[in-house]
């Protein structure tokens, strides 16, 4: 079965650059997240989107912005890049907007390292 | 707010032995889901189990169970004739309905399994 696809898996940038996560959520699946797992923490949420609209909002730092296309795939836009900024960024899907029903599918990650 | 509190930062268990992960979550939302998630060395996060707050069984699929106890606000993963391959990370995974469309997870267990 497809699966939620991320790129790049690895990513090395320096201090004060930009980068670009993309995801590919499971084909009919209409809403997509974002969260962060720092080393050894657990994945913290970030943003969520529900048939192209931001649904939600956690702790996203106001250097990333993130939005989700027509063909819903959606893209982690990070400026301004601190080594804080190190981690896995995990995109994960669901199919519906609905009740809690809807599992979240994760995606393999990017791992992001900020030198 | 929602939180999840798994206590046992580290487990063991001998192969073909069955192993318990605690997981006790609060949430003011009277309608939820529980999920858990194992996280190999790899990276990945692999949804394992899901449990509504009103499905009166519990979950089960292959060799993972939950086992629900809604007044104690517990949703304990047991795992059968463990295997060499279990060994990861396990979170648990709280999603409130009717509110915002994120997980919120627990610290995460690391299980190992001996040969």
């Amino acid at each position: 079965a497809a699966g939620v696809i991320q790129s790049p898996r690895h990513l090395i940038k320096e201090k004060r650059e930009t980068a670009t996560l993309k995801c590919y959520p499971i084909p009919r699946h209409d809403t997509v997240y974002w969260y962060q797992q720092g080393p050894g923490q657990d994945p913290q949420f970030l943003i969520s989107f529900y048939e192209k609209m931001q649904s939600d909002k956690g702790s996203i730092p106001d250097r990333f912005s993130a939005q989700q296309f027509s063909d819903y795939h959606s893209e982690l836009n990070m400026s301004s890049l601190e080594l804080g900024d190190s981690a896995l960024y995990f995109c994960a899907s669901s199919p519906t907007a609905g009740g809690p029903k809807e599992t979240q599918y994760f995606g393999p990650g990017t791992r992001l390292l900020v030198l | 707010a929602q939180k999840i509190t798994q206590t046992q930062p580290g487990m063991f268990v001998q192969e073909k032995e069955a192993v318990t992960l605690d997981c006790t979550y609060d949430t003011s939302d009277q309608s939820y889901g529980l999920f858990w998630y194992k996280q190999p060395s790899s990276g990945e996060m692999i949804f394992l189990i899901y449990q509504g707050s009103y499905d009166e069984q519990n979950a089960t699929e292959g060799r993972y169970s939950l086992n629900f106890q809604k007044a104690r606000k517990s949703a304990n993963l047991v795992i059968s004739a463990s295997q060499l391959g279990d060994s990861a990370m396990y979170f648990c995974a709280v999603w409130p309905l009717g509110s915002a469309r994120q997980l919120t997870f627990g610290s995460g267990t690391q299980l190992t399994v001996l040969p």
